[in-house]
């Protein structure tokens, strides 16, 4: 059980596009979805939080008209980078929890962005 | 401030040894302790957590951590690695008030035969 998806695995866009990531929870209610960040070798950089039907949280430099964040339904929320440059290139995993999951996260595979 | 310390970065062990990965936090109260895993290019997935009750937790793959408050600790600990091990181990908490987790560096495992 707790099974979140990802899509798409990798993408690679063309600077000044925009690309959407999605990410869904499987078998499960997700109540919170969580957006991270990861650079090379590095730890998880948590970028918003968002909660369902709610606007998303911003972690604090994080540019929120640069990454929208939509969590329409208690299994799917998107992450849409606009105007994607070659700085945005990373890899961007979100997690998911229900509301009886406290504290607990499920990650979905992540996606790997690669802006050209 | 709540922080995460996982003081090895990277960790070698032969195969069938012995592991223990360290991992310290910073929290005034008990917090909600996790281990996760993640293989290159994936995801992280749950090993183990540690809510409360006894503080020798179990989990998946042959993993256990112990928690201990006086040391503000909860390493990970395998008996016998197998090559399959080798991946990124992140330690991270949770805090009452708090929606999100801490995480810490991460601890890079290499299996050698």
């Amino acid at each position: 059980g707790a099974v979140v998806s990802q899509h798409p695995s990798r993408v690679i866009c063309k600077s000044g596009t925009s690309v959407k990531i999605e990410c869904r929870s499987l078998d499960f209610q997700a109540t919170t979805m969580f957006w991270y960040r990861q650079f090379p070798k590095q730890s998880l950089m948590l970028m918003a939080t968002s909660n369902e039907g709610s606007k998303a949280t911003y972690e604090q430099g994080v540019e929120k008209d640069k990454f929208l964040i939509n969590h329409a339904s208690l299994t799917l929320s998107t992450l849409t980078v606009t105007s994607a440059h070659p700085e945005d290139s990373s890899f961007y995993i979100c997690s998911a929890r229900g509301s009886h999951q406290y504290y607990e996260q499920y990650f979905g595979p992540g996606t790997r962005l690669t802006v050209t | 401030a709540q922080s995460v310390t996982q003081p090895d970065i990277h960790i070698t062990v032969s195969e069938g040894a012995s592991l223990e990965l360290r991992c310290n936090y910073s929290y005034g109260a008990t917090p909600y302790l996790f281990w996760y895993v993640q293989s290159p290019g994936q995801g992280l997935q749950l090993l183990l957590k540690y809510f409360s009750g006894d503080t020798l937790v179990q989990g998946i793959k042959g993993f256990e951590a112990e928690f201990k408050r006086s040391q503000s600790s909860f390493n990970l600990r395998k008996p016998s690695v197998h090559w399959s091990d080798a991946a990124e181990y992140f330690c991270a908490v949770g805090v009452t008030g708090a929606n999100n987790l801490f995480f810490g560096t991460g601890t890079r495992l290499t299996v050698i035969p």
